[in-house]
């Protein structure tokens, strides 16, 4: 199985609905993150947990929110779907500063 | 403010030759860098890490990279190339301390081909 799972890995969804992505991990590690990915822009970081108290904003956390269920547990929230928000999600985790980031295998979300 | 600069958006070389993927950062205070790979519809791959110590990084796959921090510079190399090392590459910074410690930012990434 997967360190870091991803649910759903594909979406098609239209302009306005509620969508959710889901993220669960077995590293054990505290801190979680959520990037989105352009082509020929790279990821960019919607938003991260250091621990199930701890929600941050990154680079381009509107119109997106994020929860924070249990430790191994991190979803993404798109309250009202808007084509722009087409894009590629990775949900990554982390052990401390020096570590790296584990990566799920993404999520790629289509509004239309 | 922490940035990333991948300045090929792709690179080309036949295999057996040797490869450089190029990185510049801006970060504050000392930086630690990473490098990751990405395979068609896969998620990223961490390949090498530079945290302190040793200029010169070895890391998964053959692949090594060298900090220079007088150019502000974290290049990939491989000093042989093979076809499967064709993917995405990015590199990524974080900073040392501050009020962004913890966050890793992230290049436009460099596609990189390898021919037969």
């Amino acid at each position: 199985d997967a360190d870091v799972t991803q649910t759903p890995r594909n979406r098609i969804t239209k302009t306005g609905k509620r969508i959710m992505l889901e993220c669960s991990q077995t590293k054990g590690h505290d801190r979680m993150y959520w990037y989105r990915q352009d082509p020929g822009l790279g990821l960019r970081l919607i938003y991260y947990s250091f621990d199930v108290k701890d929600i941050n904003k990154g680079e381009i956390s509107d119109g997106y929110s994020v929860s924070r269920q249990a430790q191994a547990k991190f979803s993404l929230s798109l309250e009202s779907a808007i084509p722009n928000q087409t894009a590629l999600y990775f949900c990554a985790t982390k052990a401390g500063n020096t570590g790296e980031l584990f990566f799920g295998e993404g999520s790629r979300l289509t509004v239309l | 403010a922490q940035s990333v600069a991948q300045p090929e958006d792709q690179v080309n070389v036949a295999e057996g030759n040797p490869l450089t993927v190029k990185c510049t950062y801006s970060v504050s205070g000392n930086p630690y860098l990473f490098w990751y790979v990405q395979y068609p519809n896969r998620g990223l791959q961490f390949l090498l890490k530079y945290i302190t110590g040793d200029n010169l990084v070895k890391g998964s796959y053959g692949f090594e990279a060298e900090f220079n921090k007088s150019q502000t510079s974290f290049h990939l190399k491989k000093p042989s190339a093979l076809v499967s090392d064709s993917a995405l590459y990015f590199c990524a910074v974080s900073a040392h301390r501050g009020s962004t410690l913890g966050r890793l930012y992230f290049g436009r990434g460099t596609q990189l081909t390898v021919w037969p």
